[in-house]
This record gives structure tokens, sequence and C-alpha cells, in this order.
């Protein structure tokens, strides 16, 4: 079976400060694919980024940045310069398979405050 | 686009009640899913749909039931309500090829559910 740990429940910090969220999967399959989401106050859900298991490039989309290691089964999140508005609960999500819509797995959440 | 569209927003029911969740989306996707998030928790999946006609239990079904008729439309059906159920329902959707890259789950708003 699938699982998802993210080991912080919450995290604060401080405005311009750099803040990673941890995220480590388990799963059987050699398929696979990893999904961060966003959920601000308001309650929605917000798609930040999907990753296939054969890519292990590290990614960078503006202050947002993730690293993805098999050897050690984790897609960490990496916020630079966090902002107010980064303030959420970040959701880390695991999808076996080779569709990755069939069965999402999420974990348990990080909620996430920056202070002014 | 309007994307996937949740109605209602809040419904409180009593103990036994029965109900339709519902969920459009407007993006031709094939798959469709629901979600419930208990307060403080990440998303279980509930049912799932891989295109009209079709559906398959989750994480979570008891309790639940959907049907599939349209593209369109998977709306959920709580039988006899009971306080378990106070969550959070979510709807998604995506496209899947099953191609190699995998597709994105979009969710729509959610809705708050209170059984009393």
């Amino acid at each position: 079976a699938q699982k998802v740990t993210q080991a912080q429940t919450e995290i604060s910090v401080v405005e311009k400060e750099d803040v990673t969220l941890d995220c480590v999967y388990e799963t059987r399959d050699t398929t696979y694919y990893l999904f961060w989401y966003k959920q601000p106050p308001s309650g929605e859900l917000v798609f930040l980024i999907r990753r296939n298991s054969f890519d292990e490039q590290n990614e960078i989309s503006g202050r947002y940045s993730w690293n993805f290691q098999k050897s050690t089964s984790s897609f960490n999140f990496t916020i630079t310069a966090s902002q107010v508005v980064d303030s959420a609960v970040y959701f880390c999500a695991l999808s076996e398979g080779e569709t990755s819509g069939s069965r999402l797995t999420f974990g348990e959440g990080t909620q996430l405050t920056v202070n002014p | 686009n309007a994307g996937v569209t949740q109605t209602p927003k809040f419904r409180i029911l009593k103990i036994g009640q029965s109900m339709t969740l519902q969920c459009t989306q407007d993006m031709n996707h094939n798959y469709m899913y629901w979600y419930r998030q208990d307060p403080g928790m990440g998303l279980k999946l509930i049912y799932y749909s891989v295109g009209a006609g079709i559906t398959d239990k989750g994480e979570v079904p008891n309790g639940y039931n959907v049907s599939r008729s349209t593209t369109e439309d998977f709306p959920l059906r709580l039988e006899l309500a009971a306080p378990s159920q106070t969550s959070v329902y979510f709807c998604a959707s995506s496209y899947e090829t099953g191609g190699p890259e995998g597709e994105t789950q979009y969710f729509g708003p959610g809705t708050r559910l209170l059984v009393l």
C-alpha cells in the first residue's frame, strides 16, 4: 500500500525566511507520480507541481523549488524568501500506476504560517 | 471554463437524512473523484470514475454511493447521514490518456457538511 508522510504538522517562520516542507513516500511501484497542493485559508486546493518517478530533476518555479530524491523516497518543497501570502496548508500526494490520476494518496499536510 | 463546480457550499443534515452532493466539470475530463477531508487531516478518496457508467471504490466508500451517467456530472449520495460523515467533500477531475506523462487532478471548491 502506498503512504505519504509529512512529519511537520506546523511550521512558523518570519517573512523572508526560507522554509522547507518535507515529504516522504512509500510505494512498491516503479511508476508513480508525486504532487504538491496548496490549501489557503479559503479552503480550495491549488495544484503546484507534478513529478513522475522517471524524472529526478529538481525544479524551480519562482520562489518555489522541489527536490526529488528516489534514493531516500523524498519529495521536499522549499519556499525561498517566504511571504505572508504563502501561509497555507501544503499537501504532498502520491499516485501509483500507469496513469497518475487513478488514486491519489495524500499526506496529512503541513500548516505553514508566515509572520510579518 | 468554470472548471469543477460543487453544490451546495454548506449543508447541515440531521442523523438519518439523505442528500446528494453535486459535482460538474466542463473540461471534458474522463476521470472524476470524490474525496473527504476531516479536520486537520489530508484527503481520503471515497469513489472515483474513469468514464461514464464506470465507478470504483476508493479508500473510504462506506456510507456513500455514486453514479456517472454523463461525462460532466459525478454526484455523491449519502443515504443515512451519520455524525462520522461530518467533513469537507471535494470533487476533482483529470484527463487521463494512459501515457507516461500522467495528468493532474483539479479540484472543486468543496462542500462543507455537518451532520447533527
